[in-house]
């Protein structure tokens, strides 16, 4: 059975990058054909995908947020991470990652969530 | 603004039966992209719900149905219990985004 488990810093200062790793245990990256994804929820607020990488590396993102994020993998570690540049408090939230069956289709399951507050 | 509409809230007293709707549009669900439902429990990650419109992942009772019509979808729950108080997230794909849309969530609360 898979899990996820989100790691990194809880705090980050204005303008500098938000860097997150998601531990997989009970499966891999590699196997599957599914997607890796990164969800985040603002504080008493509903959930905003972020995007997610493929098993061949292939990256998709939230338009709104493009110019600013990357998604990457480490398939040797069992991990994939997120990185979000130029952060601002509105970058204030609480983030998941999950495993989305593919492209276009639900996320199961999804680790517990890290929160990360942007402030000096 | 969430792409797809859910209302933000419904209630229902113990044992009775609820709906929640998704509304979406011609990019997303009435594109023919599945509606799949989460519940997030307070204090706790979303957990999957229902996926592909109407199918229950092991485990989930089926008091849980889901149901899609054009450019909608809803979720209902029968005998309602106040372990279902949580919030209820629909979600698809939107072909011109490119991407995962969620519902802004609907709160749920047990009388």
């Amino acid at each position: 059975q898979v899990q996820l488990q989100e790691s990194g810093p809880g705090l980050v200062k204005p303008s500098q990058t938000l860097s997150l790793t998601c531990s997989i245990s009970g499966g891999s990256i590699s196997s599957g054909g599914h997607y890796w994804s990164w969800i985040r929820q603002h504080p008493g607020k509903g959930l905003e995908w972020i995007g997610y990488i493929n098993s061949f590396g292939s990256t998709y993102y939230n338009p709104s947020l493009k110019s600013r994020v990357s998604i990457s993998a480490d398939t040797s570690k069992k991990q994939f991470s997120v990185k979000l540049s130029s952060v601002t408090a509105a970058d204030t939230a609480l983030y998941y990652c999950a495993r989305g069956y593919d492209r276009t289709n639900w996320f199961d399951p999804w680790g517990q969530g890290t929160l990360v507050t942007v402030s000096s | 603004q969430s792409v797809l509409t859910q209302p933000p809230s419904v209630s229902g007293a113990p044992g009775q039966r609820v709906t929640i709707s998704c509304t979406g549009t011609s990019s997303n669900i009435g594109a023919r992209y599945d509606v799949h439902w989460y519940q997030q429990l307070p204090g706790t990650a979303p957990k999957l719900l229902i996926y592909g419109n109407s199918n229950r992942p092991s485990g989930v009772p089926d008091r849980f149905s889901g149901s899609k019509s054009g450019t909608s979808a809803s979720l209902a729950i029968t005998g309602l219990q106040a372990e279902d108080e949580a919030d209820y997230y629909c979600q698809s794909y939107d072909i011109s985004l490119s991407g995962v849309v969620f519902g802004g969530g609907t709160k749920l609360t047990v009388l």
